[in-house]
């Protein structure tokens, strides 16, 4: 158990649709990321945020949008579904800014997304 | 900009031999290169990391890792395997600088047979 927790394990939901992931870093992490993996594109970094602060964005689609509360907890919002959306979307946090590139990131279980 | 190729996408191995998976990187700036492995239905686990110093890594699991800048390799390797080790496992590799997202290969899944 990596101490990030995801929310829900599962998700099956229509094209054109918008669903909300959810995750929770490990306690004390300030440094959130979001990854997406799927069978043609591999994983991919989405999106990164520091303390509530958006600090690097990678392939993330205009369609998707992120942010990361006060309590540090973060919500991934993906809109207008499409098929091609049906990935496995990790969380990952570590301590800090990750500076240097040194800091372990700590995955969480995964959100499957299925869209139909 | 960094990338990572993991060569064979699928490698299978029998019960007490050697692993070796195998990881090249591109990299502009020295690279700080990372194996996590995956578990079915599980997220990634951190193998080992290299960042500085010391070539060869020891990680969890009885696996290590030799950075050889000379190859821009960072292989994987187990001297015996065993069933459990079954999943999985992607090199990455850190830009660093100003962000700490991670770039992975496209995996290899490691099957071992009794």
């Amino acid at each position: 158990d990596s101490g990030v927790t995801q929310t829900p394990k599962h998700l099956i939901t229509a094209t054109g649709q918008r669903v909300t992931l959810r995750c929770s870093p490990r306690s004390g992490d300030l440094s959130v990321y979001w990854y997406q993996q799927s069978l043609d594109q591999g994983l991919q970094f989405l999106i990164q945020y520091y303390n509530g602060e958006e600090r690097a964005k990678g392939n993330i689609l205009e369609r998707f949008s992120a942010q990361q509360f006060p309590d540090l907890h973060s919500e991934l919002n993906l809109s207008s579904l499409e098929l091609g959306d049906s990935a496995l979307y990790f969380c990952a946090s570590s301590v800090g800014l990750g500076l240097a590139g040194q800091e372990t990131q700590y995955f969480g279980p995964g959100t499957r997304l299925l869209v139909l | 900009a960094q990338s990572v190729t993991q060569l064979g996408s699928h490698v299978s191995v029998s019960e007490g031999a050697l692993v070796l998976l195998r990881c090249n990187y591109s990299s502009s700036v020295p690279p700080y290169l990372f194996w996590y492995v995956q578990y079915p239905n599980q997220g990634l686990q951190l193998l080992l990391k290299y960042t500085t110093g010391a070539t060869l890594v020891k990680g969890i699991n009885g696996f290590e890792a030799e950075f050889k800048k000379s190859e821009t390799s960072f292989h994987l390797t187990k001297p015996s395997a065993h069933m459990s080790d079954a999943a999985e496992y992607f090199c990455a590799v850190s830009e660093g600088g100003a962000t700490n997202k991670l770039i992975f290969g496209t995996g290899t899944l490691l099957a071992v047979q009794p």
